[in-house]
């Protein structure tokens, strides 16, 4: 039972190199989602999916992006990393617009 | 303003007693939708419990239930006969338009023995 994979589960990076954060899921949900966790807040959204090709912005966009060229995998990429962006990443998936998410084991970014 | 607030930072029980962990809300919409989830200290998040907003009956899900007061805008967790498995963050969460989730800030729950 896979569910969401995200990799890596650890990353460390200096400031200003990029990278993507990997997330799959194999339940053929069309509802994909990014968020951040971050000491003593709640979960924020990043960006969400609600099919291939079609992506949106959530609460807090800005310094990432994403792209859903399949229902699959929904990457999230750094592109400039800052240490603002050291925190934990959840990607959860949806196999409705209303129905709870299904989240991955998270990712935890230390940016330097 | 906070779409969602949790606050009780903190909460302590022993071991097979019943706990209320508390949740308001603020939304204008009509249609929306009331998660918990749990968060043990391994960091995933666990779906607990749903309540949609024209859902008639209180949800229950095995030793949890959610305590929905439409009118008081609250969503309160209840779980019963706590067990120590039970110490973990709790998240309450509310849905927005589709798939988008507004978190608080959660409670942490101990169980003692």
């Amino acid at each position: 039972n896979a569910g969401v994979t995200q990799t890596p589960k650890f990353q460390v990076l200096k400031t200003g190199q990029s990278m993507t954060l990997q997330c799959a899921q194999d339940m053929n949900h069309e509802y994909m989602s990014w968020y951040r966790q971050d000491p003593g807040m709640g979960l924020r959204l990043i960006h969400y999916s609600v099919g291939a090709g079609i992506t949106d912005q959530g609460e807090v966009p800005n310094g990432y992006n994403v792209s859903r060229s399949t229902t699959e995998d929904f990457p999230l990429r750094l592109l400039s990393a800052a240490p603002s962006q050291t925190s934990v990443y959840f990607c959860a998936s949806s196999s409705s617009l209303v129905g709870e998410l299904f989240f991955g084991e998270g990712s935890r970014l230390t940016v330097l | 303003a906070q779409k969602i607030t949790q606050t009780q930072p903190g909460m302590f029980v022993q071991e097979k007693e019943a706990v209320t962990l508390d949740c308001t809300y603020d939304t204008s919409d009509p249609s929306y939708g009331l998660f918990w989830y749990k968060q043990p200290s391994s960091g995933e998040m666990i779906f607990l419990i749903y309540q949609g907003s024209y859902d008639q009956q209180n949800a229950t899900e095995g030793r949890y239930s959610l305590n929905f007061q439409k009118a008081r805008k609250s969503a309160n967790l209840v779980i019963s006969a706590s067990q120590l498995g039970d110490s973990a963050m709790y998240f309450c969460a509310m849905r927005e338009g589709f798939q988008k989730l507004v978190f608080g800030t959660g409670t942490r729950l101990l169980v003692s023995p």
